[in-house]
């Protein structure tokens, strides 16, 4: 158990929809990743958020966007979905900002858009 | 650009056999930490080994271990002793704490296979 938390865990919802993704870091971690993995695939960087602050954007559409709490917990936000969009969803954690930090990945949100 | 290449898309091993898994990277910087990651079935991430660029020791957590070259900038890892838990795909990522973007930027992964 990597200690960050994920929800859902699976989620099918249709092309168009919207549906948001939710991220609890693991208890101190200050920096929140997002990345997105479809079938077979890497992973891609989507985005960065340091206590509460974006720090870094990556290949993110811009039908998705995200935010970080002042409890450090995150949200991704996906809208106007498209097939496409099915992937499985990494929120990821560490400590501090760009300190070489492991970061610590959560068990993933698979998305399945229909 | 900066970018990661694992040139071995699938790798198979006998197990209790040794495999090495590659991975080169490109960058400019001279501080960075370079990451292998390992992600079974389940498809969780799991951490396997962590290695700071800075440190000419290459890192080794049990039966793994890396043989980090910064000059050719080559980061393999190899797993010793085989098991079949050891099936999964395995990334290798690298971070540079430096370039202001703070990402860690992932290969495209080897699936390795373990032959009973």
């Amino acid at each position: 158990d990597s200690g960050v938390t994920q929800t859902p865990k699976h989620l099918i919802t249709a092309t168009g929809q919207r549906v948001t993704l939710r991220c609890s870091p693991r208890s101190g971690d200050l920096s929140v990743y997002w990345y997105q993995q479809s079938l077979d695939q890497g992973l891609q960087f989507l985005i960065h958020y340091y206590n509460g602050e974006e720090r870094a954007k990556g290949n993110i559409l811009e039908r998705f966007s995200a935010q970080q709490f002042p409890d450090l917990h995150s949200e991704l936000n996906l809208s106007s979905l498209e097939l496409g969009d099915s992937a499985l969803y990494f929120c990821a954690s560490s400590p501090t900002y760009g300190a070489g930090n492991t970061i610590y990945f959560g068990e993933g949100s698979w998305l399945t858009v229909v | 650009a900066q970018t990661v290449t694992q040139s071995q898309p699938e790798m198979s091993v006998q197990e209790a056999e040794t495999v090495t898994l590659s991975c080169t990277y490109d960058t400019s910087e001279s501080d960075y930490y370079l990451f292998w990651y390992k992600q079974p079935p389940s498809r969780q991430m799991i951490l396997v080994i962590r290695q700071e660029a800075y440190k000419q020791q290459n890192a080794t957590e049990n039966r793994f271990s890396v043989n980090f070259q910064k000059a050719a900038k080559s980061f393999s890892l190899k797993i010793s002793d085989s098991q079949l838990g050891d099936a999964a795909m395995y990334f290798c990522a690298y971070h540079l704490p430096s370039s202001g973007t703070y990402k860690y930027i992932f290969g495209t992964g080897t699936r390795l296979k373990v032959l009973a």
